[in-house]
């Protein structure tokens, strides 16, 4: 069965950075492309970026552009976050998705992570 | 970007009631909305892809349907276990990709 586990979340100050970590089992993660999604308390959802399957291709929200990058490493299975210049509006949980398209991004989430909380606060 | 909006916000209706949720977009996007559940405390799940299919798995009390622009998701006998938030999310191009403000379903 698809599993995703997400880690690295915690309390960072304002301006410090964070990686995100995320394992993947039970499918063929090579073959997929893979999202962030995060979830601001109490609110809703918001797409963050997503990485095609083979690394070639990443897209960003405009508002964590050139502050963030999606990485992967399909040798270990796992999908990274990399988050710099983080600010008080970045607290949110951030779950990490499988794209449901396989070789090419369909662009839905067909499989979630349970997610890892990030605050930032001073 | 495409806006997606929908409505209501919140609606509370009493066991074994059909409820309609309404989403739509600011621009046409064909039929590339997916829906998703997220009960409280838990991660969101796909209900919906392509406006109308079910995801493996969903009751079939969860129906969609919509083209263009305005979308609905119906639940035709709403049960205790659907008391959750509602997101759309459109997919028609590359990202960035937008979902709707989600619409909260209470029991009343």
């Amino acid at each position: 069965q698809v599993q995703l586990v997400e880690s690295g979340g915690g309390v960072v100050q304002p301006g410090g950075s964070l990686r995100l970590s995320c394992a993947a089992s039970g499918f063929t993660f090579s073959s997929y492309g893979m999202h962030w999604v995060r979830q601001a308390p109490g609110k809703g959802l918001e797409w963050v970026a997503f990485i095609r399957y083979d690394g070639s291709n990443k897209y960003y929200a405009d508002s964590v552009k050139g502050r963030f990058t999606i990485s992967r490493d399909n040798s270990k299975n796992t999908l990274y976050l990399q988050m710099n210049s983080l600010r008080a509006e970045d607290t949110a949980v951030y779950y990490c998705a499988k794209d449901e398209g396989q070789w090419r991004g369909v662009y839905y989430f067909d499989y979630w992570g349970q997610g890892t909380l990030v605050t930032v606060s001073s | 970007d495409i806006q997606m909006t929908q409505s209501p916000s919140s609606l509370s209706a009493s066991v074994g009631d059909r409820v309609t949720i309404t989403c739509r977009a600011s621009q046409g996007i064909s039929n590339y909305l997916a829906w998703y559940q997220q009960k409280p405390g838990k991660v969101p799940k796909l209900l919906i892809y392509a406006a109308s299919t079910l995801q493996s798995g969903v009751p079939s009390r969860f129906s969609g349907s919509g083209s263009g622009t305005d979308f609905t998701l119906t639940i035709s006998s709403l049960q205790p276990e659907d008391v959750a938030t509602y997101y759309c999310q459109k997919y028609n191009s590359a990202p960035p990709l937008t979902f709707g403000g989600g619409t909260k379903v209470e029991i009343k």
